[in-house]
C-alpha cells in the first residue's frame, strides 16, 4: 500500500495485560514516530526512530512502554502491564528523511481500550 | 517543558463565514506545521512555515508565522462543509544543536460548519 498502516486497528486489553502495536511505515521512509492521542487532545510525542536507531524516547510515559524498529522499517510499540490511563489512540507517522523539516504521514492509529 | 496552545478550542460557523485559529508556543520554534484531522481520522499535513513573518496561501487557507517565531495562525475564508475537522499546529523547538526532530502538537481547534 501507499500509506502508513497500523495493526490492530482496535485493541481491548484487560488491565495488567501486555500489548504490542505494529506500524508499517511508507517504504523507504527514514524517520518513524509514535504518538499517543487521548480523546479530544492533540497527538503527544512518544518516541522517534531514524532507521533502526531510537534517537529520542523522551515522551515515553513510563518504563512500561517500549518501542523498537530492528530492521529500520516495521516498528512495534509494546506496553507492559497496561493501565486504564493507557487507553488512547496510538498513532504512527513516518517521514521521508532524517532531516527535521519534512512532513509526517500518519497511519490510521490503533485505538487501545484498557478495561 | 515546551507547550503549544491553540485558541479557540471550538468554533461553530455558518457556511460561508470566515474562521481563524491561533497557535502560541512557550518557546521559539524552528518551524511550524499545520495538520487537519477529520472526525475519526488521522492528522493530514497541510503546510510548513519556516521563516519569521512567513505567509503562505493554499486556495482559501492562509497561514502565518509570527515575527518572533513563537506564534502562528490559520485563516479560512468562506468556510465550506468540507472544512469540518480539528486543526492542529505542530512546532519544532530550537535546542542547542539546532532544531529537534520532535513535533509538539497544539491543543487543536475543532471547526464545525453549519450548511
Amino acid at each position: 500500500g501507499a500509506g502508513v498502516s497500523q495493526s490492530p486497528r482496535y485493541k481491548v486489553a484487560k488491565r495488567g495485560q501486555d500489548v504490542a502495536l505494529r506500524c508499517d511505515p511508507i517504504s523507504g521512509h527514514v524517520s518513524l514516530f509514535w504518538y499517543q492521542q487521548a480523546l479530544g487532545q492533540g497527538p503527544e510525542f512518544l518516541t522517534y526512530f531514524q532507521n533502526e536507531a531510537q534517537l529520542d524516547k523522551s515522551g515515553l510515559p513510563s518504563d512500561r512502554f517500549f518501542a523498537e524498529r530492528p530492521e529500520g522499517s516495521v516498528s512495534t510499540l509494546k506496553i507492559q502491564r497496561t493501565q486504564q490511563e493507557d487507553s488512547a489512540v496510538y498513532l504512527c507517522a513516518s517521514s521521508v528523511s532524517g532531516i527535521n523539516s519534512y512532513e509526517q504521514y500518519f497511519g490510521p492509529g490503533t485505538r487501545l481500550t484498557v478495561t | 517543558g515546551q507547550q503549544v496552545m491553540q485558541i479557540p478550542q471550538y468554533q461553530h460557523v455558518q457556511e460561508g463565514e470566515d474562521f481563524t485559529t491561533y497557535c502560541n508556543s512557550s518557546t521559539t520554534l524552528s518551524n511550524i506545521q499545520w495538520y487537519k484531522q477529520r472526525p475519526g481520522g488521522h492528522p493530514v499535513f497541510l503546510i510548513q512555515l519556516v521563516k519569521s513573518g512567513e505567509v503562505k496561501k493554499q486556495k482559501r487557507l492562509t497561514f502565518q508565522f509570527g515575527e518572533a517565531k513563537k506564534n502562528s495562525s490559520l485563516h479560512i475564508t468562506a468556510t465550506q462543509t468540507t472544512d469540518v475537522g480539528t486543526y492542529f499546529c505542530a512546532g519544532r523547538s530550537m535546542n542547542y544543536g539546532g532544531a529537534t526532530n520532535k513535533l509538539i502538537f497544539g491543543t487543536g481547534t475543532l471547526l464545525a460548519v453549519q450548511p
